[in-house]
Formats: C-alpha cells, sequence, structure tokens
C-alpha cells in the first residue's frame, strides 16, 4: 500500500512570496490534516478534512494561509505572502476516518530567507 | 483541552542501556495517548497508542508505554537500546476517539557506542 506523498520536499523563497504544497493521502483515506512543526515543537495542526470539507481549521493563520481537497482526494496548502516565521516542515497525514490511525508524509521543509 | 509535556529535549544513553523517555499530560476527558518516532527528513511512525483496556502498551521495535491515571503519565521505555534507535520522538495526546493530536515538543534520544 502507498504512503502519503508530498511534493516538493524541499522549497526555499523569499519573504512575500507565495508557496503552495501538495498532499496525496492513502487511497480511500476521508480524512486529511497537514500539520505545522517548527524546528524544535512538535507538529501543530493547522487543517482538518473531512472529504472535501473543512472539520477542523482553527489554528490556520486565514488571512496568508489556504487549504483545499478537491474530490476529496489531493490537497493543496497555500501561503501568500510568506513570513520569515512560516519556515517550517509542512507534514500531510491521512486517515481512515477522523477515529483512525493518522499516517503521516515525509512532509515539505520550506526556509523563507 | 488538552497538553503533553516531554521531559527533556534530549536524552543520550549508551548502546544497550535502557531507553526512558518521560511523557506527562493532561485531558479533560478519558485520553488516548500515542508515541511516535521521528527519523531525520521523514515522517512521523506511530510505535505504539492507548485507547482503552491495558494500560502496558507494546509497539514496535521493541517499544513499550504505561498508562498511570493517577500520575497523568505515559512514558516510553526500551530495556536495551540500538544504535538504531536514535531519532525524535514525540509524545501525543487525544481527548478520546476523535484523534484530533495534541504534541509534545518531541525529545531527541541519541545512542552512543
Amino acid at each position: 500500500e502507498a504512503g502519503v506523498a508530498q511534493s516538493p520536499r524541499y522549497k526555499i523563497i523569499e519573504k512575500r512570496q507565495s508557496v503552495a504544497f501538495w498532499c496525496n493521502p492513502i487511497s480511500g483515506h476521508a480524512t486529511l490534516y497537514w500539520y505545522q512543526q517548527i524546528l524544535g515543537q512538535g507538529p501543530k495542526l493547522l487543517i482538518q478534512f473531512q472529504n472535501n470539507g473543512v472539520v477542523d481549521d482553527s489554528q490556520l493563520p486565514k488571512d496568508r494561509f489556504s487549504a483545499e481537497r478537491l474530490k476529496g482526494v489531493d490537497s493543496t496548502l497555500k501561503i501568500q505572502p510568506a513570513k520569515l516565521e512560516d519556515s517550517a516542515v509542512y507534514l500531510c497525514a491521512s486517515s481512515p476516518d477522523a477515529h483512525r490511525e493518522q499516517y503521516f508524509g515525509p512532509g515539505t521543509r520550506l526556509t523563507v530567507t | 483541552a488538552q497538553s503533553v509535556t516531554q521531559l527533556g529535549s534530549h536524552v543520550s544513553v549508551s548502546e544497550g542501556a535502557l531507553v526512558l523517555l518521560r511523557c506527562n499530560y493532561s485531558s479533560s476527558v478519558p485520553p488516548y495517548l500515542f508515541w511516535y518516532v521521528q527519523y531525520p527528513n521523514q515522517g512521523l511512525q506511530l510505535l505504539l497508542k492507548y485507547t482503552t483496556g491495558a494500560t502496558l502498551v507494546k509497539g514496535i521495535n521493541g517499544f513499550e508505554a504505561e498508562f498511570k491515571k493517577s500520575e497523568t503519565s505515559f512514558h516510553l521505555t526500551k530495556p536495551s537500546a540500538h544504535m538504531s534507535d536514535a531519532a525524535e520522538y514525540f509524545c501525543a495526546v487525544s481527548g478520546g476517539s476523535n484523534y484530533k493530536l495534541t504534541f509534545g515538543k518531541g525529545t531527541l534520544l541519541t545512542v552512543n557506542p
């Protein structure tokens, strides 16, 4: 069974630029999560999707971050404009549903200069 | 609301020695508790989880953890460290079956030959 795929694996941008990350969950998984992991900290949930609907985006900085999950499969997370403090690893995870174990992708390491 | 405190951001042991990584949690509802491992440039992998039932939980790679409600703890142990155990370990809690995870800040385990 293929795992959670993420791309790109690494991205370097200048502040005020925009960036997008892509996630392909495990086939059949209805629940998809995006986490932000700042160096030296644990992952923090940004947004949770159930199929193509948002379940929880309470910690998503909506003035600059957006996410979508069209057709309830792949998802993209966008930052526009980026700030220095957005430098982090962005992890995508998926689960068969919201009451089951989460499986994590390898992450995208973003550096904002 | 829930939170996790991992005592010690860095633990160093000799190969063959006991591994003990400490985790204390706070939760307003009966918690589900998790330990994840993260190798460099990889996503998080579930080591073990406690939901209900037996308080001593065995996981992969010889790790185990014991849920102690009276101490609000879920410490991770392994009798004999191996070089391949060197990684960062995260404790996480969810408020029961909703599986919405709150992570600790992580403990970096170093294994010395």
